[in-house]
């Protein structure tokens, strides 16, 4: 059954640092594009950044981004300078299939 | 900016008693999706909707659960009778389809069964 991994269940980073989170999807098909969602403490769940697979550059979006290896069917998100307000829970998710990852939980540190 | 409405943001049942939880999707969507997560845990899928009947739905969806669209603006989650472990955050999601793959997610429900 295709599965997403997260890796990582907490990850600390100082303020203005870089930080990147782990995401691989298990899959056979040659196809497929990559969510990153952020759910901070209130709840919602708000959309970052998209990665099709053939897509030919890293997707970018402000200061998220994607380290994207395709081999590896992995697109790790990478949010550079952070900010206080970054700390939450990260999933990561396929667009044709309803499965979430497990979440990575960021905390930034002053 | 269009956005997918939820109400009630929190509802408190007693146990055994039937809950329906509103969605209002983005108006020119057509794939629409409930997910729960319980307190702490991590989202799950429950169900998705295309074309006026559900597509796809997991193991969690079962006779309890029903769906709806009944005026083609609202989405419903309808729960029968409901248990101590239906108390999470159900999130409605919808998508516009035709290329365009980003769901977007409603605030949530909070039920709380007691």
């Amino acid at each position: 059954a295709q599965k997403i991994t997260q890796t990582q269940p907490g990850m600390f980073v100082q303020e203005k640092e870089a930080v990147t989170l782990d995401c691989t999807y298990d899959t056979s098909d040659q196809s497929y594009g990559l969510f990153w969602y952020k759910q901070p403490s209130s709840g919602e769940m708000i959309f970052l950044i998209y990665q099709g697979s053939y897509d030919e550059q890293n997707a970018t979006e402000g200061r998220y981004s994607l380290n994207f290896q395709k081999a590896r069917k992995s697109a790790n998100l990478v949010i550079s300078a952070s900010q206080l307000g970054d700390s939450a829970m990260y999933f990561c998710l396929p667009y044709d299939k309803v499965i979430f990852g497990p979440g990575t939980s960021l905390s930034v540190i002053p | 900016e269009p956005e997918v409405t939820q109400t009630p943001s929190h509802q408190v049942t007693q146990m055994g008693q039937e809950v329906i939880l509103r969605c209002v999707p983005i108006s020119n969507h057509l794939y629409f999706y409930w997910y729960r997560q319980i307190l702490g845990q991590k989202v799950e899928f429950l169900v998705s909707f295309y074309n006026n009947e559900i597509s796809e739905k997991s193991e969690i969806f079962d006779d309890q659960f029903s769906v709806e669209r009944p005026d083609g603006s609202n989405f419903t989650l309808k729960i029968r009778s409901t248990k101590l472990e239906d108390s999470a955050m159900y999130f409605c999601a919808s998508n516009g389809g035709q290329g365009s793959y980003e769901q977007y997610f409603g605030p949530g429900t909070r039920l709380t069964v007691t």
